[in-house]
């Protein structure tokens, strides 16, 4: 089935280890974004990619670097972890669907920084 | 730069009565969707419902309805004939479009229980 793929869905970390969030879609689709949701706040953009070779930053971007390595994957790095990264993340893509601007959530990671 | 407020942090409802989720946005726009987004507790994303902007009418898909103010930058959801399957987590979002990328910025939620 068409969709946004996320890996891995679970992840525990210690302080100070780094890892890489993986996305794909295969979609076609230009725009791909991650997201992080922490209980009371919604979810918060970290970053987003207009397109392939493209990346800007969002609300909440320190401690995050993004890749986008190709129209299809879009992956997110933490290069030193930190408890405060504890979270839900999501991956999203966007594009033009059925005459519509449709947004597609990857299925989340569920990452704990101890 | 645009912001989304849901007022509601928590809500309950009796199963089979209708409720109402509140929701408010700040833009100078004039060309944007919003949203309403459901995430039970799966964790999965799934979109309620959607807006454009420059319609006047209400959006409605079965149960779920919105009232849409543009002038008041007013979005309700209506939830009718509750159904202990709608008990989750409801995100409101907006989303600019016509510019280079289209980002999506959401409300910080209400979590909805419907009681049996």
């Amino acid at each position: 089935n068409a969709g946004v793929t996320q890996t891995p869905k679970f992840q525990v970390l210690k302080t100070g280890q780094s890892m890489t969030l993986q996305c794909a879609q295969d979609m076609n689709h230009n725009s791909m974004y991650w997201y992080r949701q922490d209980p009371g706040m919604g979810l918060r953009l970290i970053y987003y990619s207009a397109s392939e070779g493209t990346t800007d930053k969002g609300e909440v971007p320190n401690g995050y670097n993004v890749s986008r390595l190709n129209k299809r994957e879009f992956s997110l790095r933490l290069e030193s972890a930190a408890p405060s990264q504890t979270s839900v993340y999501f991956c999203a893509s966007s594009g033009w669907t059925d005459y519509n601007e449709k947004l597609f959530f990857g299925s989340g990671t569920q990452l704990s920084v101890l | 730069a645009q912001t989304v407020t849901q007022s509601q942090p928590e809500m309950s409802v009796q199963e089979a009565e209708t409720v109402t989720l509140s929701c408010t946005y700040d833009t100078s726009e004039n060309n944007y969707y919003l949203f309403w987004y459901k995430q039970p507790p799966s964790r999965q994303m799934i979109l309620v419902i959607r807006q454009e902007a420059y319609k006047q009418q209400n959006a409605t898909e079965n149960r779920f309805s919105v009232n849409f103010q543009k002038a008041a930058k007013s979005f309700s959801l209506k939830i009718s004939d509750s159904q202990l399957g709608d008990t989750a987590m409801y995100f409101c979002a907006f989303m600019n479009y016509g510019g280079a990328t289209n980002k999506l910025i959401f409300g910080t939620g209400t979590l909805l229980a419907v009681q049996p």
